[in-house]
């Protein structure tokens, strides 16, 4: 039973540029969930995709944005890349917001 | 929304040590989760539990609910417990507030 999974592993990118992230959730989910995680805190909450749309929000601005495809994958898309993007990006799926399961992440530098 | 708290921050023990981990929290929750953070960055689910006591080989787990804290309790720990332990929790409410707030995290070193 494959996990949460997530591509690619790694991302180096240049200030100004966009970004696609791919998450594929644990088999017999339908919600998935983004966080960004900064070197030495706790991740924090971008957003929840269910039934293809977003159902709430964190605290980012406008240039995180994602989808949510009908087999449940979902994509998170940053903007004009800042320095501060730099960071790890979880995703976690769940069936009906209980009981998270995170994958690998991806590990995003800008430069 | 929920505020999650963790102690200690930090945590250095001898190999076979016990330790305990606590996390408190600010409202009453409908989902509490023990992660493991691993050098590679994945957050391994330990224990889905908002209530109660759960077992896991050496690792346990205990939620009060009612006075709003848990605990994570290690046995016999090993080197390859090392990392960071976090505590997340939720309330969903009303069709709305899906997202799992974290603590700060304890960082756990086993020396050999």
């Amino acid at each position: 039973d494959a996990g949460v999974t997530q591509s690619p592993t790694h991302l180096i990118k240049t200030r100004g540029q966009q970004v696609t992230l791919r998450c594929s959730p644990k088999s017999g989910h339908d919600t998935v969930s983004w966080y960004q995680q900064a070197l030495g805190q706790g991740p924090q909450f971008i957003f929840q995709y269910y039934e293809e749309e977003e159902r709430q929000r964190g605290n980012f601005p406008d240039r995180f944005s994602g989808h949510q495809f009908p087999n449940y994958s979902s994509e998170l898309n940053v903007n004009a890349l800042l320095l501060g993007d730099s960071a790890l990006y979880l995703c976690a799926s769940s069936r009906s917001s209980y009981g998270y399961t995170f994958g690998s992440g991806t590990r995003l530098t800008v430069v | 929304g929920i505020q999650v708290e963790q102690s200690p921050p930090d945590l250095i023990l001898q190999e076979g040590a016990n330790s305990t981990l606590r996390c408190n929290f600010s409202d009453s929750v409908n989902n509490l989760q023990w992660f493991h953070q691993n050098p590679w960055g994945q957050l391994i689910n330990l224990f889905y539990i908002p209530s109660g006591t759960k077992q896991n080989g050496r690792l346990s787990a205990t939620t009060v609910a009612t006075e709003r804290y848990s605990l994570l309790y290690i046995s016999s720990s090993q080197t390859t417990d090392s990392g960071v332990y976090f505590c997340a929790a939720s309330r969903y409410s009303g069709g709305s507030n899906y997202k799992l707030t974290f603590g700060k995290g304890t960082l756990l070193t086993v020396n050999p």
